[in-house]
């Protein structure tokens, strides 16, 4: 069974940068599928931020693509986002997911962690 | 990019009704569309993918239809559990896009 479990801190100071981590269990990195972010301000929808395959591919939304860098540590089966000079509309839960390398829909989730920006 | 659009906004149904969600897309996404259901605290959960395909272990009473920029959520008799949010996502093309979601109430 694949998991995947985020962890970061739950609050960030305003412009500085938002560190979140995702370790995967049940499946290798390695062997394929795409690997991302996707977030959820309180009460209101999804955003996808951005995805990574494990040999260094990455796509990213355009909204957010100068602050976001996604990275992937296939030795610890797990991957990572950086989002630099958060504001509070940075406020949401942040999700990992899996998807497919054709089938771009996300079939295993994390439980999300709730990322506070505020001083 | 690709703007999904769902309506209704909230769907008021009681148990045992049938119950229809629509996503629009702004340009064509051919087959390339896929359902979530979120309960309240939960992560999404994945329904649907390529417009029409049961996700494994998904209850028959769940149905997805459409192609090019219309689609449809069909649940055919609502049970207490899936009074819940749902979600289209489109992945046709980037960036990956999701619906504003539907909220389905008792």
């Amino acid at each position: 069974q694949v998991q995947l479990q985020e962890s970061g801190p739950g609050l960030v100071k305003p412009s500085e940068t938002l560190s979140l981590t995702c370790a995967v269990s049940g499946y290798s990195i390695s062997s394929g599928f795409y690997w991302g972010w996707i977030r959820q301000p309180p009460g209101k929808g999804l955003e996808w931020i951005a995805n990574i395959h494990h040999g260094g591919s990455t796509y990213s939304n355009p909204s957010l693509k100068s602050r976001v860098t996604i990275s992937v540590d296939t030795s610890k089966n797990q991957f990572s986002l950086n989002l630099s000079s958060v504001t509070a509309a940075d406020t949401a839960v942040y999700y990992c997911a899996r998807h497919g390398e054709n089938r771009l829909d996300f079939d295993y989730w994390g439980q999300g962690t709730l990322v506070t920006v505020s001083s | 990019e690709i703007v999904m659009t769902q309506s209704p906004a909230t769907l008021s149904v009681s148990p045992g009704e049938r119950a229809t969600l629509s996503c629009r897309a702004s340009q064509s996404v051919s087959g390339n569309l896929a359902w979530y259901q979120q309960t309240p605290g939960q992560a999404p959960r994945l329904l649907i993918y390529g417009a029409s395909t049961r996700a494994t272990g998904l209850p028959a009473r769940f149905s997805g239809s459409g192609s090019g920029t219309e689609f449809t959520l069909t649940i055919s008799s609502l049970q207490s559990e899936d009074f819940a949010v749902y979600y289209c996502q489109q992945y046709i093309s980037w960036p990956l896009t999701f619906g504003g979601g539907t909220k389905v109430e008792f």
